[in-house]
């Protein structure tokens, strides 16, 4: 069974433009959670989607979205882009997020963001 | 403000010996707490978890250990070996069921052959 996949792999933007990444999960996984790594911080949750609605949503500003497609996909946005958004995204899937049940998420190779 | 807490950032071991890696948390609506071994250029990849309602989880090297009380968990990788060399972040889930799993900063291991 194929992993979770994200495109593009790196990616080089300049402050104030958008990006726009996607990641692909496993297949059968429906919920998919996107994380911001950055020296020193661990992961930190953006936001997860399940059956295209957004579930949970982390402690971050407006200008990261995202959404989720009928066939699971999803795609993260980042508008207006700040140096300080320069970070490894991690997408990962999951089968069932239902209460009760194990939280093992499977994670992609992520995607590397530099803002110069 | 971090719930998650791996307060070393490195830690070598000599090959065959013990490795504990140590993660503290402060939200006791944690319930469900995850091991995750990342090599570079990778993403994370899962380990080994452990309910709250057990203090101890194996499974073949790796044996985690839960203190509710003292809100501490480890991980122990008996014998390390050197390609158990990565960076482990402990991870933490709370009751309310949402896939949000809290993320420590990461302990980065090396074992030396």
């Amino acid at each position: 069974k194929a992993g979770v996949t994200q495109t593009p792999r790196y990616l080089i933007k300049t402050r104030g433009q958008q990006v726009t990444l996607s990641c692909s999960p496993i297949s059968g996984h429906r919920s998919v959670s996107w994380y911001q790594q950055t020296p020193g911080q661990g992961l930190q949750f953006l936001f997860e989607y399940f059956s295209e609605t957004q579930r949970n949503k982390g402690n971050f500003p407006g200008r990261f979205s995202g959404r989720q497609f009928s066939n699971s996909r999803s795609e993260m946005n980042v508008s207006t882009l700040e140096l300080g958004d320069s970070a490894l995204y991690l997408c990962a899937s999951s089968l069932i997020p239902t209460s009760g049940t194990t939280y093992e998420q499977y994670f992609g190779p992520g995607t590397r963001l530099t803002v110069t | 403000d971090q719930q998650v807490k791996q307060n070393s950032p490195s830690l070598s071991v000599q090959e065959g010996r013990i490795s504990i890696l140590n993660c503290d948390y402060t939200n006791s609506m944690f319930d469900y707490f995850l091991w995750y071994k990342k090599y570079p250029a990778e993403g994370p990849t899962f380990l080994i978890s452990i309910s709250s309602i057990k203090d101890k989880n194996e499974d073949g090297r790796f044996t985690v250990f839960l203190n509710k009380s003292a809100k501490h968990l480890s991980l122990h990788i008996v014998p390390s070996q050197p390609g158990d060399s990565a960076v482990y972040f402990c991870a933490a889930a709370d009751q309310t069921g949402a896939n949000n799993l809290f993320f420590g900063t990461g302990t980065r291991l090396t074992v030396i052959p």
